[in-house]
């Protein structure tokens, strides 16, 4: 039972270069969303879907890009990193509204 | 948009002891309030979940309990364990986009 599988766990970039960060789920849910986790902010959502080929915004968007192609795969991508976005990224999937959120087990992502 | 504040931003008790969690959120359309437990180097897992049309809800040794009116919601660790150690968010929501608080570290002392 795979559920939220984040890749990579661990990454270090240099300012100005691009990644993306996984996720992909295997319970046919229909919302993803990705989070990222700060000390003493609690995690605030970056951009969230409601299925494939639908994609918004949440609280701290800037920066990043993502596409849902597919029910299954939710990247997350960051145009030109920047130490501000040094952080743990949770991406997590949820059946329907107002029911469990389960999430992924991150990404530490280190920006130099 | 909603906007949850948690307290206290750290806990230490006994083992054996009880532990509380206060939230208080602003939105007053959310309807959905979970609370996850994050053990170091994982992903937040929900624990219990309370909706706005009860009061209370109880699994085991934890609890959680919904004042509508005041906008305000706790979660009741009792018979604290060493295996309660672990950071506890709030979260409340009116669809799927979950809105958190800061956090709480429970550590429980044996």
């Amino acid at each position: 039972n795979a559920g939220v599988t984040q890749t990579p766990k661990f990454q270090v970039l240099k300012t100005g270069q691009s990644m993306t960060l996984q996720c992909a789920q295997d319970m046919n849910h229909e919302y993803m969303s990705w989070y990222r986790q700060d000390p003493g902010m609690g995690l605030r959502l970056i951009h969230y879907s409601v299925g494939a080929g639908i994609t918004d915004q949440g609280e701290v968007p800037n920066g990043y890009n993502v596409s849902r192609s597919t029910t299954e795969d939710f990247p997350l991508r960051l145009l030109s990193a920047a130490p501000s976005q040094t952080s743990v990224y949770f991406c997590a999937s949820t059946e329907r509204g107002n029911t469990e959120a389960f999430f992924g087990q991150g990404t530490r992502l280190t920006v130099v | 948009g909603e906007n949850v504040e948690q307290h206290p931003s750290t806990l230490s008790v006994q083992e054996g002891d009880s532990a509380v969690i206060k939230c208080t959120y602003s939105d007053s359309a959310s309807n959905y309030f979970p609370w996850y437990k994050q053990e170091l180097g994982k992903g937040p897992q929900l624990i219990i979940d309370i909706r706005s049309n009860v009061g209370e809800k109880k699994d085991q040794r934890i609890a959680v309990t919904l004042n509508k009116t005041a906008k305000h919601f706790s979660l009741h660790i009792t018979e604290t364990q060493p295996e309660d150690s672990a950071v506890y968010f709030c979260a409340a929501t009116s669809d799927y986009k979950l809105s958190f608080g800061a956090g709480t570290t429970v550590t429980v002392r044996a």
